[in-house]
């Protein structure tokens, strides 16, 4: 099974509103965290936001905030007022275990390619 | 400024030739990772290393090499052995710590002709 399932391969969203992108999540560990990276044309990878398992509110930095939901096994990343600057490939990620356990190991889902239009 | 440093940016090969890609961080980060991209796909773990001189196989890590002999230096080695090698690679360092996650180098874009 994937342990992380991002199931809109392209999105499109007019400038200035807001766009939720989604992801769901499989584990049987109690302990994990959740994470939104940007991908642009160029690359690079741009850690955008970060939700820990036993964190009680959902995270939010800025513009993008994470629509946390444990008992469904969601992190959908919402991006609010969205400029052309945003386009991009957005990636879910998720660690498992204790970081001093296993490391900071990643799993990626596939992606979610967001194209904001005028 | 800290961060990683991968280089070349982009790298040819010749069917049967071992290429090594090269990755260095200045950020004092223990561990370190080796990731591909396909066109369409999120990122796989190669390999990684969360300490000097140890380093764990990742889930495609067959026809890849690494070494970790200096803290600052992961290079990953594609070898003649990995049937297609043509992908875009990134090198990521962390450090132990609950709420952080990678800082990446730009990529290395690899060729085979």
């Amino acid at each position: 099974a994937q342990k992380i399932t991002q199931t809109q391969p392209g999105m499109f969203v007019q400038e200035k509103e807001a766009v939720t992108l989604d992801c769901t999540y499989d584990t049987s560990d109690p302990s994990y965290g959740l994470f939104w990276y940007k991908q642009p044309s160029s690359g690079e990878m741009i850690f955008l936001i970060y939700q820990g398992s036993y964190d009680q509110q959902n995270a939010t930095e800025g513009r993008y905030s994470l629509n946390f939901q444990k008992a469904r096994k969601s992190a959908n990343l919402v991006i609010s007022a969205s400029q052309l600057g945003d386009s991009a490939m957005y990636f879910c990620a998720m660690r498992e275990g204790m970081v001093t356990g296993g490391g900071n190991k990643l799993t990626f889902g596939t992606g979610t390619q967001l194209k904001v239009e005028l | 400024d800290g961060g990683i440093t991968q280089s070349p940016k982009y790298l040819f090969r010749k069917e049967g030739q071992n290429v090594t890609l090269s990755c260095e961080q200045n950020l004092n980060h223990d561990a370190m990772y080796w990731y591909r991209q396909d066109p369409g796909q999120g990122l796989r773990l190669i390999y990684y290393s969360q300490i000097v001189n140890d380093f764990q196989k990742g889930d495609i890590a067959e026809g890849y090499s690494v070494s970790r002999e200096k803290k600052e230096s992961f290079p990953l080695t594609v070898t003649s052995a990995q049937k297609n090698p043509t992908a875009f690679y990134l090198c990521a360092s962390s450090s132990q710590g609950g709420s952080s996650g990678y800082t990446f180098g730009s990529g290395t874009r690899l060729t085979v002709v």
